[in-house]
């Protein structure tokens, strides 16, 4: 198991819309509708943003979005804030009843 | 949700096993509603899954680990534990326990975590 493949950094500025994106394989991202998205503030554990590929909790803002096509799953963020300056982190079910993380994307509001 | 919170020392020497466990509030760890994990994350760097346990389907380690790691459940305090032995340096890591609702594969719920700095 490798850890999905994440950029290490991405950036706009208040206002843009970005997106992350996260690769996996065919045994993991590509396989099931198991992606998550994190957010993670310097300090703090991280929080859910997205599950099940392109659900939301409650709670979290509408500017957040999730897709997937074939071993690639992205993470939209519109309108971007300057509370959006964080690491974002992906994480996909990898069969046999295990689970496997992106390296993190830092994300930089200009 | 549930409200998670990691215990346990914040230094073992190397070789040693490192010994974590996680108090479950809100909520109760023999429902089967849930599966309770440990995550960690190594200073500066992402994140990094150990693996779960779950009341009825048993425990799932992650395929590196899974020769030095166990986890447990303490239904009496409602508590989850870690253990990982043989540790090195190289185990210097945030650790996080953390809940999974069944059939989500989602990360709900996470404790603080807690700083393990491996060192003699």
């Amino acid at each position: 198991q490798s850890a999905l493949t994440q950029p290490p950094s991405a950036s706009g500025s208040p206002g843009q819309s970005v997106t992350i994106s996260c690769t996996g394989t065919s045994s993991d991202v590509g396989a099931y509708d198991y992606v998550s998205w994190y957010q993670q503030h310097p300090g703090k554990a991280p929080k859910i943003l997205i599950y099940g590929v392109s659900k939301r909790p409650s709670g979290v803002p509408g500017r957040f979005s999730g897709s997937k096509s074939g071993n690639t799953a992205s993470l939209a963020v519109s309108g971007l804030q300057a509370e959006d300056d964080a690491d974002y982190y992906c994480s996909s079910y990898a069969g046999g009843n295990t689970m496997i993380f992106g390296g993190g994307t830092k994300l930089t509001v200009l | 949700q549930v409200q998670l919170q990691e215990s346990g020392p914040g230094l073992v020497k190397p070789s040693q096993t490192l010994s974590l466990t996680c108090t479950v509030s809100g909520g109760s760890i023999n429902s089967g509603t849930y599966y309770w994990s440990w995550i960690r994350q190594h200073p500066g760097k992402g994140l990094e899954w150990i693996g779960y346990i779950h009341y009825t389907r048993g425990t799932f380690y992650s395929p590196s680990l899974k020769s030095r790691i166990a986890i447990s459940l303490d239904t009496s305090k409602n508590q989850f534990s870690l253990d990982v032995n043989s540790v090195t340096a190289a185990d210097t890591a945030v650790y996080y326990c953390a809940s999974l609702p069944d059939g989500t594969v989602m990360v709900d719920s996470w404790g603080q975590g807690i700083l393990v700095t491996v060192s003699s």
